[in-house]
């Protein structure tokens, strides 16, 4: 099945303490971005990924770092958490170009709490 | 920059009710619209698109319209089930970026009651 995995779906922390959230996907897609999803305010993005070895910031790329080793992996790390970071994040993906029309798979999603 | 503006929610419907769930954008040249779905516990998937002015977009019952002479893409269902309670995301995408960034509205939730 044609998917985008992430990994922990839960996650409760503390202040300061490294976490890494992991995605993956299997449809051989070029393209790979993270979000955060905040009430009242939709999507942001956080980084993006057109391609193995290139990645981008986006909108809210503060306390956040990402890699992309390998096409299908992207995961999304949290240096030093902070009580700001709570929320809930999507990995999504999609191809390149007009292959991949802007339509992008997400991930169920990672909800993350802060403490 | 470019933007996109839902109503505000939540909005509670009776099955088989009516549904708008109005959007408005912001956008330089001729970008594409999308509506996605986010179902309670899971990701966002797309519900319709509409790449030019006056496609209709339309699945399982929903439609919407570009209009670009009103920069709206409402979404519309005649008849709404339980089964669409749901987060629904006005999209489009930014095609002053490298990259044709999609951007999202801050979505709508809606409650369908029996």
């Amino acid at each position: 099945e044609a998917q985008v995995t992430q990994n922990p779906r839960y996650l409760i922390t503390v202040t300061g303490k490294k976490l890494t959230v992991t995605c993956s996907q299997n449809m051989n897609h070029e393209y790979m971005s993270w979000y955060r999803q905040d009430p009242g305010l939709g999507l942001r993005q956080i980084y993006y990924s057109m391609n193995v070895e290139v990645t981008d910031k986006g909108d809210v790329p503060e306390g956040y770092k990402v890699s992309r080793k390998e096409k299908r992996n992207f995961p999304l790390i949290l240096e030093s958490p902070s009580p700001n970071q709570t929320s809930l994040y999507f990995c999504a993906s999609r191809l390149n170009g007009q292959a991949g029309a802007n339509v992008l798979t997400f991930g169920a999603g990672s909800r993350l709490t802060v403490l | 920059g470019n933007s996109v503006t839902q109503m505000e929610g939540p909005v509670t419907l009776s099955e088989e009710a009516f549904l708008t769930i109005n959007c408005t954008y912001t956008a330089t040249g001729y970008p594409s619209l999308f509506w996605y779905v986010q179902y309670p516990g899971e990701g966002l998937q797309l519900l319709l698109k509409a790449t030019k002015a006056d496609d209709k977009g339309s699945n399982k019952g929903f439609e919407a319209t570009y209009r670009k002479e009103t920069t709206s893409f409402h979404l519309e269902k005649g008849s709404v089930q339980v089964s669409d309670s749901a987060v629904y995301f006005c999209a489009l995408s930014d095609l002053g970026t490298s990259y044709d960034k999609v951007i999202f509205g801050p979505g709508t939730s809606l409650s369908v009651i029996p």
